[in-house]
């Protein structure tokens, strides 16, 4: 089946440590999201690509930063987490044309030690 | 700008019993709607969406939602919940020309009591 998949699922690290979470999708879709998820609260949009055009949210911290090498893959670097940034955290694909939903991948839960 | 409202943060009901979530949304310009479900440590699963067309959209698990432009609603429903319908359910608004990324509302969490 095609799909959106996160890893890792459960990621611990240091305060100030840097961290990279991974996702990868078999869609072949040209837009590729990364949204921070905190507990009972609606997924917030950091970044996004359509293709290899980055497009940063005007609140998203200097300290969050993204790669996309191809199509498939996307990185989400964050340089130095602090412990606000405990989360979970979630890639999305879709397609080009804005009626298309975005697929979700199943996410990898940050935690702040 | 879009934005979106989900009037019950939470929502009880028994099991085999109806349910409505409410959404309503504002917007200048047409718009694109969706729900998505998000159960316990999972990402979010589109349920439906409403593009064009007919105003009542049928969905997967058995829910419909209406598309109601006078009042700006996109209400999401099902007659009969089971237990397994218990997550976190999210109403999504993306005007249908322009850049502006899809915008969710703040969610409500449905709880299916046995």
């Amino acid at each position: 089946d095609a799909m959106v998949i996160q890893n890792p699922r459960y990621q611990v690290t240091q305060f100030g440590k840097p961290v990279t979470l991974s996702c990868s999708q078999t869609l072949n879709h040209n837009v590729m999201y990364w949204y921070q998820q905190k507990s009972s609260q609606a997924p917030k949009l950091l970044f996004h690509y359509y293709d290899k055009d980055f497009n940063n949210e005007a609140d998203t911290p200097d300290n969050f930063q993204s790669r996309r090498p191809n199509t498939s893959f996307c990185f989400l670097d964050i340089r130095s987490p602090g412990l606000g940034d405990a989360a979970m955290y979630l890639c999305a694909t879709s397609g080009l044309k804005r009626n298309q939903p975005q697929h979700f991948g199943d996410g990898t839960r940050l935690s702040i030690l | 700008a879009q934005s979106v409202t989900q009037l019950d943060s939470q929502v009880p009901v028994f099991e085999e019993a109806p349910v409505e979530l409410r959404c309503n949304y504002s917007s200048s310009v047409s718009v694109y709607l969706f729900w998505y479900v998000q159960y316990p440590n999972q990402g979010l699963q589109l349920l439906l969406k409403y593009l064009s067309g007919s105003t009542l959209v049928k969905g997967i698990n058995g829910f419909e939602a209406e598309f109601n432009k006078s009042q700006t609603s996109f209400h999401l429903r099902k007659p009969s919940v089971h237990i397994s319908d218990t997550a976190e359910y999210f109403c999504a608004v993306t005007p249908n020309s322009g850049n502006t990324p899809l915008v969710f509302g703040k969610g409500t969490r449905l709880s299916v009591i046995a």
